[in-house]
């Protein structure tokens, strides 16, 4: 198993850009959440799915858009990007029971910076 | 409201030290509670959580409901442990993460 895969892991955007955040997981994991990570602030939530077809808002989430069409893929949407989103993405998945019920497993993340 | 605090952004330590990470949280329900590690260079890991009770990697963190916290400790840090710690409170499938602490253990 591959696990959790994000994509790019680097990018550099210009202001006004639009770019999607690749997240794929191919555990069978129902959930999938998206967080931010400025530097000394921590995880943020920007939005997370419970399965396919269903997502919501977290703590962070203007600027940005998901979809879940599949349960393997959860992509972050930046219509138009602002320099306020520079900051290192990371996408996680959970499975929704048994014994690893709420253990979060991260992707590698990509460091976005928009210029 | 929902919160978790890690009050010190860095611990420096030399190994064979004793190592406390502290985590505070504010919750009005049934905490479930997780520490979480990033190595340099790799991706963010559960390093445990409460309700297991385990120690993993020599660590071990008791959740203290009147203290409302949630202390990770090691007896004997070593060089390896150096990595970003963040503690984090489950709330509705959703994890809130403190600001994290950075471990830094000299030779």
């Amino acid at each position: 198993n591959a696990g959790v895969t994000q994509t790019p892991k680097f990018r550099i955007l210009k202001i006004g850009q639009s770019m999607t955040l690749q997240c794929t997981q191919d555990m069978n994991h129902n959930y999938m959440y998206w967080y931010r990570q400025d530097p000394g602030m921590g995880l943020k939530l920007i939005y997370y799915s419970v399965g396919a077809g269903i997502t919501d808002k977290g703590e962070v989430p203007n600027g940005y858009n998901v979809s879940r069409s599949t349960t393997e893929d959860f992509p972050l949407r930046l219509e138009l990007a602002a320099p306020s989103q520079t900051s290192v993405y990371f996408c996680a998945s959970v499975p929704s029971g048994g014994t690893a019920k709420n253990i979060q497993y991260f992707g590698a993340g990509t460091r976005l910076s928009v210029l | 409201a929902q919160r978790v605090t890690q009050p010190e952004k860095l611990l420096s330590v030399f190994k064979g030290a004793p190592v406390e990470l502290k985590c505070n949280y504010s919750y009005s329900g049934s905490p479930e509670l997780f520490w979480y590690v990033q190595y340099s260079r790799q991706r963010l890991q559960l390093l445990l959580r409460h309700i297991s009770r385990e120690s993993i990697k020599g660590f071990t963190a008791d959740l203290n409901k009147g203290e409302t916290s949630f202390h990770l400790k090691k007896p004997f840090a070593q060089e390896e442990d150096s990595a970003m710690y963040y503690c984090a409170l489950e709330v509705t499938d959703k994890l809130i993460f403190g600001t994290g602490t950075r471990l830094q253990v000299f030779p």
